[in-house]
């Protein structure tokens, strides 16, 4: 069966420094990728998505993610953390086949110290 | 355009209580998807539904549990006999395809909390 993990439940950077979080998948035939923001108490918005383009992909409020197969990894990064970036934030996968099915990483509680 | 809609937004049950979510996919959206989330977990699937249709029950508990998304009106999740770990967040999505690019759109979220 498929998994997604995410490395680090929480992570604490300074405010304008890099944001990196980690996404790493199972499987042998590479699945779509998506990473989802919940704020607190709120629903989920996607960031961004992999659907076998590009490798490196651009989301909203300034993300990226980059897809490398050789490692099995979609790692998220953001070159200068916000405040409003605080949130948590959910690496997913899609398999291709019951291609309607989301599976998800536990999820990285991303904290800004001022 | 509307977002999905889930209400209430917060429900309070007693243990033996039934508890009732409902969620209105987007407009043009036929295709509905519930997710539950436990306390420091990630989503869960729980079933898949096109209009009067269940396609994948799989991550539904067999028992006490039960989806519905009828012709007309939001879809349903029914839960009989509340027991305290029932308690989490449910998220309803919903997609105008099915297909492995297409993008869920989630909703804010039902918590529901079991006394």
């Amino acid at each position: 069966a498929q998994s997604v993990t995410q490395l680090g439940s929480h992570v604490s950077v300074s405010e304008g420094a890099l944001v990196l979080l980690r996404c790493n998948y199972s499987s042998s035939v590479p699945p779509y990728l998506f990473w989802y923001v919940q704020y607190p108490n709120q629903g989920l918005q996607l960031l961004l998505k992999y659907t076998s383009a590009a490798t490196l992909v651009k989301g909203i409020n300034g993300f990226e993610a980059e897809f490398k197969k050789s490692e099995t990894s979609f790692h998220l990064t953001k070159p200068s953390a916000h405040m409003s970036d605080a949130a948590e934030y959910f690496c997913a996968v899609r398999p291709l086949t019951l291609n309607y099915q989301l599976i998800w990483g536990a999820g990285t509680k991303l904290i800004i110290k001022p | 355009n509307a977002g999905v809609m889930q209400n209430p937004r917060h429900l309070v049950r007693r243990r033996g209580q039934e508890a009732r979510l409902r969620c209105s996919p987007m407009k043009g959206h036929s295709h509905v998807y519930w997710y539950r989330q436990l306390p420091e977990e990630g989503l869960k699937f729980m079933v898949y539904l096109q209009k009067e249709n269940i396609i994948d029950e799989s991550g539904m508990p067999k028992e006490r549990f039960s989806a519905e998304f009828p012709k007309e009106g939001p879809s349903i999740l029914r839960i009989q006999q509340v027991v305290r770990g029932d308690s989490a967040a449910y998220f309803c999505a919903s997609s105008k395809v099915a297909d492995s690019t297409d993008t869920q759109y989630f909703g804010p979220g039902t918590r529901l909390t079991v006394l």
